[in-house]
């Protein structure tokens, strides 16, 4: 079974569009991460819930909203979507969302390409 | 913003040659983690190590940490084609009131055959 799960893995859309991209563990952890990985490999992190409370928002546009509708899921919402947002988001998890300092166990990703 | 630098930014060696990547980093950590990104796919983790550690093993990895230096080096030991991969760094910084993990760029590592 699948630890981490993103849906759609490739999403292909017009500038201005709305997307959402889905994020399921099913590992019981607590928190829960997306991270965006651009053309140069770089991974930064965008946003982090713990228990479906927000507890990480890094400067990231407006247009970018998550949803954490329970503790197994984070979903990352993006509307007016810009060329700038093509990337590759990645999902991610860990048990603690505390100073314990675990791995994190990531989904596959999802290649968002604006056109 | 950027924590862990990766050095070298490629390295390309022959199958059952020693790989050695470095990272270093700009602030105090809890603990330093290595993961592995094969060609469009997500991150799997390799290695954990903790700040009040100095060196650990797992298998063919090998890690050291400095934190004197805020280095640390990855070593893979005779070197498989499957090891393949891009290696990532990644700290966790102490008291940055929450935790997340923080990445360095990368070593995309070529094994040859």
């Amino acid at each position: 079974d699948t630890a981490v799960s993103q849906t759609p893995k490739y999403l292909v859309t017009q500038m201005g569009n709305d997307k959402s991209i889905k994020c399921e563990q099913n590992l019981g952890h607590d928190t829960m991460y997306w991270y965006k990985q651009d053309s140069k490999k770089f991974l930064k992190i965008m946003f982090s819930y713990n228990n479906k409370e927000l507890i990480i928002n890094e400067t990231v546009p407006n247009r970018f909203s998550p949803k954490s509708p329970d503790k197994a899921h984070l979903n990352l919402h993006i509307n007016s979507l810009e060329l700038g947002d093509s990337a590759v988001y990645f999902c991610a998890s860990s048990p603690y969302g505390s100073r314990v300092g675990t791995e994190a166990f990531f989904g596959q990703g999802t290649r968002l390409t604006v056109v | 913003s950027q924590q862990g630098e990766e050095d070298p930014q490629a390295l390309s060696i022959q199958e059952g040659e020693n790989a050695t990547m470095n990272c270093s980093y700009k602030t105090s950590i809890n603990n330093l983690q290595w993961y592995r990104q094969n060609s469009g796919r997500g991150l799997v983790h390799l290695i954990l190590i903790r700040s009040n550690e100095r060196e650990k093993h797992s298998g063919r990895l090998r890690v050291t940490l400095d934190t004197s230096k805020k280095s640390s080096s990855l070593l893979i030991t005779a070197s498989r084609a499957a090891d393949t991969a891009s290696y990532f760094c990644a700290t966790d910084e102490l008291g940055a009131g929450s935790y997340q993990l923080t990445f360095g760029k990368g070593t995309k590592l070529s094994v040859i055959p």
